[in-house]
């Protein structure tokens, strides 16, 4: 039941893009994004609904394709303070809970 | 305000030792999450509250109980611990879901126990 991340891991330079994947075996209402800087509580960035919508955070955005089941995080000219793991979080139509996936750990360096 | 509140920080228990963990929120949330989070394997739901009074399981309920007597305060109790609760705990609060979408989470600062 927990989403699948990919890639697991992503190393960039500073300036670079990144995108990183969600994907459930589950129909879909909605899809969370969560950042989580090491030693600290996951921080809140976005909420994709069913509808194929788009949202953006700054430099980042998301889409959610809800027929495929998948959500994809697009880092634009990553910045040093994007570092740090990245949580997908489903939520099922009619559901009171959010699962989350393993986790993306995200490190730029300059 | 305060946001999400955990106390405590950390913790060390032996083996068959109890605690309880507490999270305060001030935020009039309605939904309430306990979580814990080990290397490699992202945030688990451990239980969860959907209003004053109720409580539900979650993925990995097993050795925890929880309660929620007042609606800003979620408590996670280890009756008998063991070696493999070890871990980082996570708190969280939201509102109610809003047009069938579920809110965004606001989580505390952890709690890291470490069971010897």
């Amino acid at each position: 039941q927990q989403p699948v991340q990919s890639p697991q891991a992503v190393i960039l330079r500073e300036g670079e893009d990144a995108v990183i994947n969600c994907s459930s075996s589950k129909a879909l209402y909605s899809v969370h994004w969560y950042r989580q800087k090491h030693g600290e509580a996951p921080v809140f960035l976005m909420i994709l609904l069913k509808g194929g919508e788009q949202k953006g955070h700054d430099k980042i955005s998301a889409s959610f394709n809800e027929k495929k089941q998948q959500s994809s995080l697009y880092l634009t000219a990553s910045q040093l303070s994007y570092s740090g793991t990245y949580f997908c979080g489903t939520g099922l139509t009619g559901g009171f809970k959010t699962i989350f996936g393993a986790g993306t750990r995200l490190f730029v360096k300059a | 305000n305060a946001g999400v509140t955990q106390t405590p920080k950390f913790r060390v228990l032996k083996t068959g030792q109890s605690m309880t963990l507490l999270c305060a929120q001030d935020m009039n949330h309605e939904y309430m999450y306990w979580y814990r989070q080990d290397p490699g394997m992202g945030l688990r739901l451990i239980h969860y509250s959907v209003g004053e009074g109720t409580t539900a399981k979650g993925e990995v309920p097993d050795g925890y109980n929880v309660s929620r007597l007042k609606k800003q305060n979620f408590l996670l109790g280890l009756e008998s611990a063991a070696p493999s609760q070890t871990s980082v705990y996570f708190c969280a609060s939201s509102f109610r879901p809003r047009q069938g979408r579920l809110g965004e989470q606001y989580f505390g600062p952890g709690t890291r126990l470490t069971v010897t």
